[in-house]
């Protein structure tokens, strides 16, 4: 069971917008960098945001981050049908030595 | 563009090591500083194993921490991961991936299966 907890699945009609949350605490998301991750079935994970809210190149502005207190999401805007799979979030917790993190992931299902 | 390939056995028995390697191309492996091992159980999410740095120096889990090693050789241009004692809750598919900074891995290897059985 990870320390960041998302929402198992999420789901959105084409078009649609819809977010993903990532819960923290104090010690990791409160006072750290949030990056998330989309993983298509089959496939390595793919950077979509670092440094909490930045896009790598080649990212849509559709996908944007932010972060309030020791939650952060995940905001796609206009879903598109290649839109739909895992999405996970990552940080490292202050308190721990080494203690890098994922979150469990949300599948996301457009419909 | 920097690629990233693991390799290494597929099948490891308990109690094994399992080892693998991440081939680096398109860059020099010393001009990044991080890079770094994760794992995938089957139908779950992602598990940071560790580090190693350019010059050597690692990071590890907690949870691997008395039987995980990691290694660099710059003149191959690749790093390497050793995991002793493994069970079958070893079985994943693992993943090397550069660290950009800030624990953001921007770049990942297209995983390779591992399966501990006998």
């Amino acid at each position: 069971q990870s320390v960041l907890t998302q929402p198992p699945s999420v789901s959105a009609a084409p078009g649609h917008n819809v977010t993903i949350s990532c819960s923290g605490g104090p010690s990791n998301i409160g006072e750290n960098y949030v990056s998330w991750y989309q993983q298509l079935p089959g496939t390595a994970p793919k950077l979509l945001i670092f440094d909490t809210s930045q896009r790598p190149s080649g990212i849509p502005d559709r996908f944007s981050g932010s972060k309030s207190g020791t939650s952060a999401t995940l905001h796609i805007a206009g879903l598109q049908t290649g839109d739909e799979a895992d999405y996970f979030c990552g940080t490292w917790d202050t308190n721990v030595f080494a203690g890098r993190m994922f979150g469990g992931g949300t599948k996301l299902t457009v419909l | 563009q920097v690629q990233l390939h693991e390799s290494g056995p597929g099948l490891v028995k308990p109690s094994g090591t399992l080892s693998l390697t991440c081939s680096v191309s398109g860059a020099s492996i010393a001009s990044y500083k991080w890079w770094c091992w994760v794992r995938q159980s089957p139908g779950k999410g992602l598990e940071w194993i560790g580090e190693v740095y350019q010059t050597g120096s690692t990071n590890y889990h907690g949870s691997f921490k008395s039987r995980v090693g990691m290694s660099i050789d710059r003149s191959k241009n690749q790093f390497s991961l050793e995991l002793t004692s493994v069970t079958a809750a070893d079985t994943a598919v693992y993943y090397c991936a550069r660290d950009r900074g800030n624990n953001a891995f921007d770049v990942w290897g297209p995983g390779t299966v591992v399966v501990v059985s006998s």
